[in-house]
């Protein structure tokens, strides 16, 4: 059964601090994955999807980055801001005759204090 | 550039009582749109998919509908209402080559059931 496991479950930092939130997967066979951001009370916004070649992407201060051989992947934020606090989620999706199916994780949570 | 409107962004019903929960898709032509439901501390369920006008899978089975009367329209509906149809609702939306990848969300409707 495909599953995304994502820790840790909730993150609390302080404003300026870095932070660097997991992904592991079992999804197979790999197509690509995506991390969002979803605000509370939002929907989720993509952040960075990578396929399989990929093992590096960035948007702004979120690097996401991509271990195929290991499936796993982490998402790190630089010099976080209090707008930074979210729900982070990990979406791996499965190649399966022509389509893409996703797996979603249950996300982390994280809150950025000043 | 395209946009997702969904509505109402929440809604408090009696159990027993009838839901239609609707989504539109400006800016863009045959796309494919989703349903999810998102439970507290747990990641996103996908409900109903869809692929063109009348062509509805479901995913899971359960108390609730969905149809698409037109290209860009998607409606979640349920003739009764049980306590645990409460969740946050989220439509999103993909283009044809994405398979069941979401690639953009609505910002929800919170559906609390008394």
């Amino acid at each position: 059964k495909n599953q995304v496991e994502q820790s840790p479950q909730s993150l609390i930092i302080l404003e300026g601090k870095n932070c660097t939130l997991q992904c592991n997967y079992t999804v197979s066979p790999f197509s690509n994955l995506r991390w969002y951001k979803q605000d509370t009370g939002r929907g989720p916004v993509s952040l960075t999807i990578m396929t399989f070649s990929e093992n590096t992407k960035s948007n702004g201060r979120y690097t996401a980055t991509l271990d195929a051989d290991t499936k796993q992947s982490s998402l790190h934020i630089t010099a976080s801001q209090l707008s930074d606090s979210a729900s982070y989620i990990c979406v791996v999706s499965e190649s399966s005759g022509g389509s893409y199916i996703p797996t979603f994780g249950r996300g982390t949570s994280l809150i950025v204090h000043p | 550039s395209q946009t997702i409107h969904q509505w109402p962004a929440t809604l408090v019903q009696p159990v027993g009582s009838p839901l239609s929960l609707e989504c539109t898709v400006e800016g863009t032509s045959n796309p494919n749109l989703y349903w999810y439901r998102q439970a507290a501390g747990r990641g996103l369920q996908l409900l109903f998919y869809s692929v063109g006008i009348g062509q509805i899978s479901s995913e899971v089975p359960q108390n609730l509908s969905a149809s698409r009367p037109q290209d860009r329209q998607f409606i979640l509906s349920s003739k009764k209402l049980l306590l645990s149809d409460s969740g946050f609702y989220l439509c999103a939306w993909s283009t044809g080559t994405g398979g069941h990848q979401p690639q953009h969300f609505g910002d929800g409707t919170r559906l609390s059931i008394l």
